[in-house]
């Protein structure tokens, strides 16, 4: 069963800085997509960044990026020029490229950005 | 935008009694789940559904539990005697077709069993 961790439960950052969330799963599959989601307080989630596993390049949106490691079944988060905006609950999500299309997700990292 | 929308925001109910979470979907969206948050722990998939019936449901979604589209534009979640584990944020999502379309959640409906 594929499982997904994320061991940072609480991250803060200054204003304008840059933060890294840490997210590592576990699965068999050598294909699939992994996403992080932001949640801001009593708001859906919304997708940040999406990841197709068989793509060797790091998916890039704005101010966030990914550091995609799949030998190492690591996924990390990289937020730049942190705003107080960014302050969230951020979840990294697993997904299988067939089936239902669940969601596997992590136990989250809530980011607060400092002003 | 459109967004997935659920109501109540929060439901306080009696240990024993049925409750009933509802979801509007994105209204060209096919697939839909219900997942749930245990405060401080993993968001969990509950089940999903498509064509008018469930596709896949977890271990957590018993004979307690019930979805219906009753009408087309609404994906309720019943719970039918809940229970004090009960008590946690349910998401419903949707997504359209195909394995590369992100899911879509609502803001959540926080239940709590008294």
């Amino acid at each position: 069963a594929q499982t997904v961790t994320q061991s940072q439960p609480e991250m803060s950052v200054q204003e304008a800085e840059t933060v890294t969330l840490s997210c590592t799963y576990d699965t068999s599959e050598s294909d699939y997509y992994l996403f992080w989601y932001k949640q801001p307080p009593s708001r859906q989630m919304i997708l940040v960044i999406r990841q197709e596993a068989y793509k060797q390049q790091n998916a890039t949106e704005n101010r966030f990026s990914v550091n995609f490691q799949k030998a190492a079944k690591s996924f990390s988060l990289k937020i730049s020029d942190s705003q107080l905006g960014d302050a969230a609950m951020y979840f990294c999500a697993y997904k299988r490229t067939s089936g239902t299309y669940k969601y596997i997700f992590g136990t989250g990292t809530r980011l607060k950005v400092l002003a | 935008e459109p967004e997935v929308t659920q109501t109540p925001s929060h439901q306080v109910t009696q240990m024993g009694q049925e409750v009933i979470l509802r979801c509007v979907p994105i209204s060209n969206h096919l697939y839909f789940y219900w997942y749930r948050q245990i405060l401080g722990q993993k968001v969990e998939f509950l089940v999903s559904f498509y064509n008018n019936e469930i596709s896949e449901k977890s271990e957590i979604f018993d004979d307690q539990f019930s979805v219906e589209r009753p009408d087309g534009s609404n994906f309720t979640l019943k719970i039918r005697s809940t229970k004090l584990e009960d008590s946690a944020m349910y998401f419903c999502a949707s997504r359209n077709t195909g394995p590369t379309y992100e899911q879509y959640f609502g803001p959540g409906t926080r239940l709590t069993v008294t």
